[in-house]
């Protein structure tokens, strides 16, 4: 049974591309979460998702960055624009439920490094 | 928002000792997890407390869902070297979103 995946586990941008990054839950999960995580730092929630559903976002920055579920395939993390301080590690993580079930499985994370 | 406190930030201790941390809240929360990351990786989920009071081990790792529902513990007997790593709280309320807490890190001297 195959755990939470995310690709690319490395990225290197230069200021002003874009970043993709993605994450399959793991099998019989719906729900996916999105963490940021600063060098020295604990994980800071981005955002909460259910398949074509986005259910909290309150820590998504307000521009830039956007979040999909889509019915199929992965869930999305896309950066636009990217700066330098979008340099962290960005984990997702799934449950099979959200609400009462609190578990969260997390991937390995993907290491952004914006040049 | 909600805030967590964790300490020690960092420990250096020998093999075999007994390790003890813990997490404060500045409010309450009906769940706490205790979660290890190691370099490179993402965490990974120890153990789950559901209810205040309830203490739970995980092989030599026990911790407890402190009665206040503000604070939990975690605590490693007998530290072995894979023991190593940075190990995270986590709390919520409700339907709330999960707060993390900055991390231990411990580190283990040969």
């Amino acid at each position: 049974n195959a755990g939470v995946m995310q690709n690319p586990r490395h990225l290197v941008r230069r200021r002003g591309q874009e970043a993709r990054l993605r994450c399959s839950p793991m099998k019989g999960h719906s729900h996916v979460y999105w963490y940021r995580q600063l060098p020295e730092e604990g994980l800071k929630f981005m955002v909460y998702l259910q398949k074509e559903n986005i259910i909290d976002e309150s820590g998504m920055p307000k521009e830039r960055f956007s979040a999909e579920f889509p019915k199929e395939g992965p869930s999305i993390l896309r950066i636009q624009q990217v700066v330098r301080g979008d340099s962290a590690a960005y984990f997702c993580a799934s449950s099979p439920q959200g609400g009462d079930y609190n578990e969260q499985f997390f991937g390995p994370g993907t290491r952004l490094t914006v040049l | 928002g909600q805030q967590l406190n964790q300490s020690p930030q960092s420990m250096f201790i020998q093999e075999g000792e007994d390790v003890s941390m813990n997490c404060t809240s500045s409010s309450i929360f009906n769940t706490w997890l205790w979660y290890k990351q190691e370099p490179g990786e993402g965490p990974v989920l120890l153990i789950a407390l559901y209810k205040a009071g309830e203490l739970t081990s995980n092989g030599r790792l026990t911790a407890q869902f402190g009665i206040t529902r503000k604070d939990s513990f975690l605590n490693i007997s007998a530290s072995i070297p894979s023991d190593v790593g940075i190990y995270f709280c986590a709390g919520r309320f409700g339907n709330e979103k999960l707060t993390f807490g900055t991390g231990t890190r411990l580190t283990i001297i040969p």
